[in-house]
């Protein structure tokens, strides 16, 4: 069976500080593996994504994830949080369906 | 303008009663998807499509219907509203199957 975790339901960390998402997924093959983000009454907008080659994917608003094949793991990360970057994070897996985890929401203090 | 429309964005309305919630895109996908967010249980698939002629059940399909009348609109179906459907409903389109999507500003139904 196919699935997703994050093992996190709230990250809090202050502005400046270096921030990660984890995330840890299951599939029996070598999936695609996405991050999201939602801000207040938005929908959500695509971060980045991991298909093949460098386990460091590098995404937009200056995030980016590392694959690591054998933890099973695509841990967001960004090295000096800003309080704009206080929204909820949803990391997703695709093999034979698209699977969303539960999201992470973050925190990030003045 | 937004690529992905939703309307409504807001619904209340009783339990019982036919609900629609439709969905428009701009982005010339022949993909489009129907899902459903709850806190604490992230997105789940109601319905997708491929094309025009093809739909398909998802995680969550019933008490949920959908009808595509073009490649650029999908719309949701709850035949006879319960409190349980009340949620945050995304449309959502995707180039390729299992690819990134791209999500409308969602529509917040609630049913009393």
């Amino acid at each position: 069976a196919q699935s997703v975790a994050q093992p996190e339901d709230q990250v809090n960390v202050a502005e400046g500080n270096p921030l990660t998402v984890k995330c840890t997924y299951s599939v029996s093959g070598n999936p695609y593996l996405f991050w999201y983000v939602q801000y207040p009454n938005r929908g959500l907008q695509f971060l980045l994504k991991y298909i093949t080659g460098d386990n460091l994917v590098k995404g937009s608003y200056g995030f980016e994830a590392e694959f690591n094949k054998s933890q099973t793991s695509f841990h967001l990360k960004k090295p000096s949080a800003l309080v704009s970057d206080s929204a909820l994070y949803f990391c997703a897996v695709s093999f034979h369906k698209l699977s969303f985890g539960a999201g992470t929401t973050v925190t990030v203090r003045a | 303008d937004a690529d992905v429309t939703q309307t409504p964005r807001n619904r209340i309305t009783k339990t019982g009663k036919r609900i629609m919630l439709e969905c428009s895109q701009t982005k010339g996908h022949d993909r489009m998807y129907w899902y459903r967010q709850d806190p604490g249980l992230g997105l789940r698939l109601i319905y997708y499509s491929f094309d025009v002629k093809d739909i398909n059940k998802g995680e969550i399909s019933d008490g949920y219907s959908v009808s595509r009348q073009a490649q650029a609109k999908f719309s949701l179906s709850l035949e006879s509203a319960i409190p349980n459907q009340t949620a945050l409903y995304f449309c959502a389109t995707s180039v390729e199957y299992l690819g990134e999507l791209f999500f409308g500003e969602g529509s917040r139904l609630t049913v009393l």
